[in-house]
């Protein structure tokens, strides 16, 4: 089945507590980004990767971490977490910069 | 003024009922525009491409309107399982990074 997975899928944490968000995906696709969703906000990207090794920012990229070491990887990485970064995360993939599969969602609280 | 900016809603309507949805864009160089459905705390999933001459699937209806910017849903027959939120995504020529309407809200009812 194809698919986008993410994990953790639910996150409580506390401020300063290095983090990382596994996504993976098992369409060969070579287009993958990192978005969150906060209430009146909608989704906003994070950071994509093109192919593996080619990473570059999306909107709001500040606090945040990714590689691409893998084509079918692509973590997130939050190196010291804090409040503002609570929020509803999605990992995405593409075989053209367009058509995104999303995955699951991980819901993360930072205290 | 907002990128891309959709009417929240909720649209209530009745099962049977047609209801369509407009966004519009600010940047005249977009490219890619798309619909995606979201369900309450679920993933969003691509409803359907929107392209220049407009695109029908079944039951729903996109048009792209590049004159005044703006795209539209047109959903038919309105079934309670169409209750979600209906985002509306826009790509410029030559970006990487896709720019997401709010959302429209739509509750089909009995």
């Amino acid at each position: 089945e194809a698919q986008v997975t993410q994990n953790p899928r639910y996150l409580i944490t506390v401020t300063g507590k290095k983090l990382t968000v596994t996504c993976s995906q098992n369409m060969n696709h070579e287009y993958m980004s990192w978005y969150r969703q906060d209430p009146g906000l909608g989704l906003r990207q994070i950071y994509y990767s093109m192919n593996v090794e080619v990473t570059d920012k999306g909107d709001v990229p500040e606090g945040y971490k990714v590689s691409r070491k893998e084509k079918r990887n692509f973590p997130l990485i939050l190196e010291s977490p804090s409040p503002n970064q609570t929020s509803l995360y999605f990992c995405a993939s593409s075989r053209t910069r367009d058509e995104q599969f999303f995955g699951p969602g991980t819901r993360l609280t930072v205290l | 003024r907002k990128e891309v900016e959709q009417d929240p809603g909720p649209f209530n309507v009745p099962e049977g009922a047609t209801v369509a949805f407009n966004c519009t864009y600010s940047n005249s160089a977009s490219q890619s525009f798309f619909w995606y459905r979201q369900d309450c705390r679920k993933e969003p999933k691509l409803l359907m491409s929107v392209y220049s001459s407009g695109n029908e699937d079944g039951r729903f209806t996109a048009q792209l309107n590049r004159a005044s910017q703006y795209i539209s849903l047109l959903i038919r027959d309105s079934k309670l399982s169409d209750s979600a939120t209906y985002l509306c995504v826009v790509r410029g020529g030559g970006s990487y990074i896709p720019t997401f309407g709010r959302g429209t809200s739509l509750i089909v009812h009995p």
